[in-house]
């Protein structure tokens, strides 16, 4: 009960669209709902989060979402620029532990 | 630089030879993570320290793996008889009671 499936896997826009990332986990004792960027051969960093307690967190170009009845969240990119291009990681855990990672989205911003 | 910092960056060894990475933490970070990363994968979760305690091991990590966080501040985790599906980047992360993971470059493993 502790997987998350990241959809899609692969993503490509062009320069200045809007691109959204989506994350649906099985374990209802999650709270706590992080994204990170990994540039190629780089390591992953951390670029928002997201606690159960709030719905919907926005940071500049930035901004996740959270449906915790439906146990999915979601990554939102508005106004995409080439330096955007990144594998994206969701991930959630509780405070007592890990944090489960998903697959990654591959997202090719196009000039 | 106060960030994660992990030695060596990349490490080549042969099959059924020992291997050892170390990791040093944010310095005021009380939890250490270590995860594993295969191309085209997310980090995938072996085993975290509170101060020097061993709270969690994942299924994944065999017996041939083994993390140590003696006193509570740099760890290091150790790989016996290594094998070729072994190769993989080895990630470490900590954090301050359990949120915000801040990682490490990792050191990359190459079993030949």
């Amino acid at each position: 009960g502790e997987n998350v499936e990241q959809h899609p896997s692969t993503l490509s826009v062009q320069e200045g669209d809007s691109a959204v990332i989506k994350c649906t986990y099985s374990d209802s004792a999650s709270n706590y709902f992080p994204w990170y960027k990994q540039e190629l051969g780089k390591r992953p960093q951390l670029i928002i989060d997201i606690r159960s307690n709030v719905g919907e967190k926005k940071d500049q170009r930035i901004a996740v979402t959270l449906n915790k009845t439906a146990k999915h969240f979601s990554l939102h990119i508005t106004e995409t620029q080439p330096e955007d291009s990144a594998v994206y990681f969701c991930a959630h855990g509780g405070s007592q532990g890990n944090l489960i990672f998903g697959k990654g989205t591959k997202l090719s911003v196009k000039p | 630089d106060t960030g994660v910092s992990q030695n060596p960056r990349h490490k080549i060894t042969k099959r059924g030879q020992n291997v050892t990475f170390r990791c040093d933490p944010i310095s005021e970070h009380n939890r250490l993570y270590w995860y594993r990363q295969t191309l085209g994968q997310g980090p995938e979760f072996l085993t975290y320290f509170q101060n020097e305690a061993q709270l969690e091991k994942s299924r994944l990590l065999s017996d041939r793996f083994s993390a140590e966080r003696p006193k509570g501040s740099f760890s290091t985790l150790e790989i016996q008889r290594t094998e070729q599906g072994d190769s993989a980047m080895y990630l470490c992360a900590s954090s301050s009671m359990g949120e915000k993971l801040f990682f490490g470059s990792g050191t990359q493993l190459s079993v030949l």
